[in-house]
């Protein structure tokens, strides 16, 4: 078991440019979660999802998008990135019991 | 709104000591909270959870209480050794659209000195 798995886990980008950052699961979980961290703060919830197909909004969503096509994967997206964006993306499942398993982390830079 | 504080200074301990962190939280009423450990460049490993009708839980030598008046988890790590330095997460449950999600504090480091 590979459990929570993320891609890039680095990645630079300018302004304005948009990427996708792909989580991956194998341990059959109902809830994905993306979370953004900063210096100084906690984790901050940006989308999650309760099941494939549905997404939902957390507490930082503004300036991304999510999709859960696949029970598997939980994709986020940036579509035109900007600076305060900069930050180490988090993704993590659960299932029953209220665990939460999260991957190794996507350091994004942008400039 | 919401808040979490923990420590946000380092807490530097002698080897064999136990370390205790804090974890104090304003404005809701968790029906549980959890503690995670994080190393660097790691993503966060879950460690104990604890539930508003429990005052303690234990797991070898580990031991969270929760004082839901003080509105107060502490999180004690006995006998520390070296291997337990690292950054030490506080998420109280809250709810969100029907489901339970995590607010996440700070976390503080601790470091274990041989």
């Amino acid at each position: 078991n590979a459990g929570v798995t993320q891609t890039p886990k680095f990645r630079v980008l300018k302004t304005g440019q948009s990427m996708t950052l792909l989580c991956a699961q194998d341990m059959n979980h109902e809830y994905m979660y993306w979370y953004r961290q900063d210096p100084g703060m906690g984790l901050r919830l940006i989308h999650y999802s309760v099941g494939e197909g549905t997404t939902a909004k957390g507490e930082v969503p503004d300036g991304y998008n999510v999709s859960r096509l696949k029970k598997q994967n939980f994709l986020l997206g940036l579509e035109s990135a900007a600076p305060s964006q900069t930050s180490v993306y988090f993704c993590a499942s659960r299932q029953g019991s209220h665990e939460q398993f999260f991957g190794p982390g996507t350091r994004l830079t942008v400039l | 709104s919401q808040k979490i504080e923990q420590n946000s200074e380092a807490l530097n301990i002698q080897e064999g000591k136990t370390a205790t962190l804090t974890c104090n939280y304003t404005n809701y009423s968790p029906a549980y909270l959890q503690w995670y450990r994080q190393d660097p460049g790691r993503g966060p490993v879950f460690l104990l959870l604890i539930r508003e009708n429990e005052k303690e839980k234990r797991k070898e030598r580990l031991k969270v209480t929760f004082d839901t008046t003080l509105k107060q988890s502490l999180f004690h790590i006995t006998a520390s050794q070296p291997a337990d330095s690292a950054t030490y997460l506080c998420a109280p449950s809250a709810s969100l659209g029907g489901y339970n999600k995590l607010i996440f504090g700070a976390g503080t480091r601790l470091a274990v000195h041989p």
